[in-house]
């Protein structure tokens, strides 16, 4: 079956360290998102990609890093630099960047140590 | 970043009642989309919307793309426990990115 594959789906991470979330998609998509969710909050933006080898920032990219070497994968690290990293965090893809109907992952929930 | 004002931000309601939702902004939208979101899951999308006044169903669920394409709208019908969730709205204009709402978190009594 088609779909968008985010591992692992709970990591804890130390204070100080970096830590990389896995994105994988199969169907194809040539835009892949993150966003990150908090409680009583929306989506918000970290990242988006529209082709291989290229990515923009969204809304909220201090603190984080992508990569994107393959059109299916998109991994996300949440290094050092972010402040306050706890959060549930969301991959999306969608047919193409602007083509709005984006699916979703699982989710990470990453917590602080 | 832009978001788009959803409301209730809770709702608390019996089996079997009928709820509504709705979500509105400043800036007009091209498409209006809605998501379910299970706990602990991704979002699911419910419906999309293109085009102003646009009244689109998806089993006990209609959503409709409001005439001034500055809001839309989610009802559901015959509420039943699966339906519990936090449903999202999602906007968008021209080719920029996705701008969700802060979700609405429903709570079905038996």
């Amino acid at each position: 079956d088609g779909g968008i594959t985010q591992s692992p789906k709970y990591l804890f991470r130390k204070e100080g360290q970096n830590v990389t979330l896995s994105c994988e998609q199969n169907l194809n998509h040539d835009a892949m998102y993150w966003y990150r969710q908090d409680p009583g909050q929306g989506l918000r933006l970290i990242y988006y990609s529209q082709i291989v080898n290229d990515f923009q920032k969204g809304d909220i990219a201090e603190g984080y890093s992508v990569s994107r070497e393959k059109k299916e994968s998109f991994p996300l690290t949440v290094t050092s630099a972010q402040k306050n990293p706890t959060a549930f965090y969301l991959c999306a893809s969608s047919k193409w960047e602007g083509f709005t109907e984006a699916f979703f992952g699982q989710g990470t929930r990453l917590t602080v140590v | 970043g832009q978001q788009l004002n959803q409301s209730p931000q809770s709702m608390f309601i019996q089996e079997g009642e009928d709820v509504s939702m709705n979500c509105t902004s400043s800036s007009i939208f091209n498409t209006w989309l809605w998501y379910k979101q299970d706990p602990g899951e991704g979002p699911v999308l419910l419906i999309a919307l293109y085009k102003a006044g646009e009244l689109t169903s998806n089993g006990r669920l209609t959503a409709q793309f409001g005439i001034t394409r500055k809001d839309s709208f989610l009802n559901i019908s015959a509420s039943i426990p699966s339906d519990v969730g936090i449903y999202f709205c999602a906007g968008q204009r021209g080719a920029q990115k996705l701008v969700f709402g802060q979700g609405t978190r429903l709570t079905i009594n038996p």
